[in-house]
């Protein structure tokens, strides 16, 4: 079990260009959540999903971000016209197809928008 | 939503001592995990617990969840301890849904 991988772990980019970020849950995991983070405050909730079905999004998740797991596996999550405010960590989770749906995170990805 | 409340917001030991970190939430969980954030931002699962009492080593948590709080007890603290906790949890109506963090505790064990 080589638990939750991101790439890449940090990405600088400027304002007005996309960017996609990649998440592998835990192999078997079928539920895959994407978190953001920004500085002094807890994670919060964007969106997750249920194999390949995306069940519930956040208010956070403007049209300007769209996230995908076209084959129940790994997921991304792409930012379109990016702008100074969604500089953040971006953290991705899995949990398994069980009663206890304990989440286990990735290293997240460090987006600096310049 | 569901709120979740975390106290204190910052706390400095010595290395050696004992402390305590509170979670109070808002409404009915049937999910509440502890975890622990390194300085590189990944965070560590310490506990899932919903209700009950767990320990793991020098680190245990109690969740009274009919009254709607959660305690974190580090005993013997080291300063591989420092960084930041957090109480996540999800709202009983769910499952499998998305985790509501709290703001976080900030340790800062000294030598």
């Amino acid at each position: 079990d080589t638990g939750v991988s991101q790439d890449p772990r940090h990405k600088i980019t400027k304002r007005g260009q996309n960017v996609t970020f990649r998440c592998d849950p835990i192999s078997e995991h079928n539920r895959l959540y994407w978190y953001r983070q920004t500085l002094g405050q807890g994670p919060e909730f964007l969106t997750y999903f249920q194999n390949e079905a995306q069940l519930e999004k956040s208010r956070l998740l403007s049209d300007r971000f769209s996230a995908e797991r076209p084959k129940g596996s790994f997921s991304t999550l792409e930012i379109q016209r990016t702008e100074q405010g969604d500089s953040a960590m971006y953290l991705c989770a899995s949990s398994p197809r069980v009663l206890i749906y304990e989440q286990y995170f990735g290293p997240g990805t460090r987006l600096t928008v310049t | 939503g569901i709120q979740v409340e975390q106290s204190p917001p910052d706390l400095i030991l010595q290395e050696g001592a004992n402390s305590t970190l509170r979670c109070n939430f808002s409404d009915s969980v049937n999910n509440l995990q502890w975890f622990h954030q390194n300085p590189w931002g990944q965070l560590i699962n310490l506990f899932y617990i919903p209700s009950g009492t767990k320990q793991n080593g020098r680190l245990s948590a109690t969740t009274v969840a009919t009254e709607r709080y959660s305690l974190l007890y580090i005993s013997s603290s080291q300063t591989t301890d420092s960084g930041v906790y957090f109480c996540a949890v999800e709202r009983r109506e769910t499952s499998g849904s998305r985790l509501t963090f709290g703001e976080g505790t900030q340790l800062t064990v000294n030598p």
